[in-house]
């Protein structure tokens, strides 16, 4: 598969806490790009993180990128209820932007 | 703000009628995508345009589904005949050369076909 794979495929936490998201894919990219998509919306891009960086931030949003390990991670810290959506990881590299199936999140205030 | 526009934003049709589905792409903005999400498959690449020209259409049945993008400003995605299995969300995305900030997507076409 040349996708992303998202872990978990849902999450739920209290407001104010953190919510970790994991991407795995197998091959090689350009970047990696993390969008959001609130029910029945369409998918709003939140940051992007290129092959050869391992760290970027966003206000509350923390990307990171293992690409020995083929991983990236997106943080959201003092999480809101606004912040429940399907969250996606997107590849570039010999495919053009191809999505996994997304982790749905739930913040409960 | 600059927004991708997709109609029609709902659609219900017939088992084998034709689907006509429309993007306006962001000015300047050369590359674009035609996604279908459904809760099964999650999201699809359908094809890939870049400079109009189709890049990628590999993940399109082709018997019955076509993209093209007669100008800059208007990409369209057609199915002749529909069929129930067609029923999903089709979006449209768009975004420049080199991307350094994403892609903007369009709200979608719900399709339902009966």
């Amino acid at each position: 598969s040349q996708q992303g794979e998202e872990d978990p495929q849902a999450l739920s936490i209290q407001e104010g806490e953190n919510a970790t998201m994991n991407c795995s894919y197998k091959t090689s990219i350009n970047n990696l790009q993390w969008y959001r998509q609130n029910s029945g919306r369409g998918l709003v891009h939140l940051i992007l993180i290129r092959s050869n960086e391992r760290e970027k931030h966003s206000g509350r949003l923390r990307v990171t990128l293992d690409s020995s390990k083929k991983s990236s991670s997106l943080l959201i810290t003092a999480s809101r209820a606004a912040d429940t959506a399907s969250y996606f990881c997107a590849i570039t590299g010999n495919t053009p932007l191809v999505f996994g199936k997304g982790t749905r999140l739930s913040v409960i205030a | 703000d600059a927004r991708v526009t997709q109609t029609p934003r709902d659609k219900v049709t017939e088992m084998g009628q034709e689907v006509t589905m429309r993007c306006q792409p962001i000015l300047g903005h050369n590359t674009v995508f035609w996604y279908r999400q459904t809760m099964m498959q999650g999201l699809e690449l359908l094809a890939y345009f870049r400079n109009r020209a189709p890049l990628d259409d590999s993940g399109m049945p082709k018997d019955r589904f076509s993209a093209e993008m007669p100008d800059a400003t208007l990409a369209t995605l057609k199915i002749q005949p529909s069929e129930p299995r067609d029923s999903a969300v089709y979006f449209c995305a768009s975004g420049p050369d080199g991307v350094l900030d994403g892609y903007t997507f369009g709200s979608g076409t719900r399709l339902t076909v009966v």
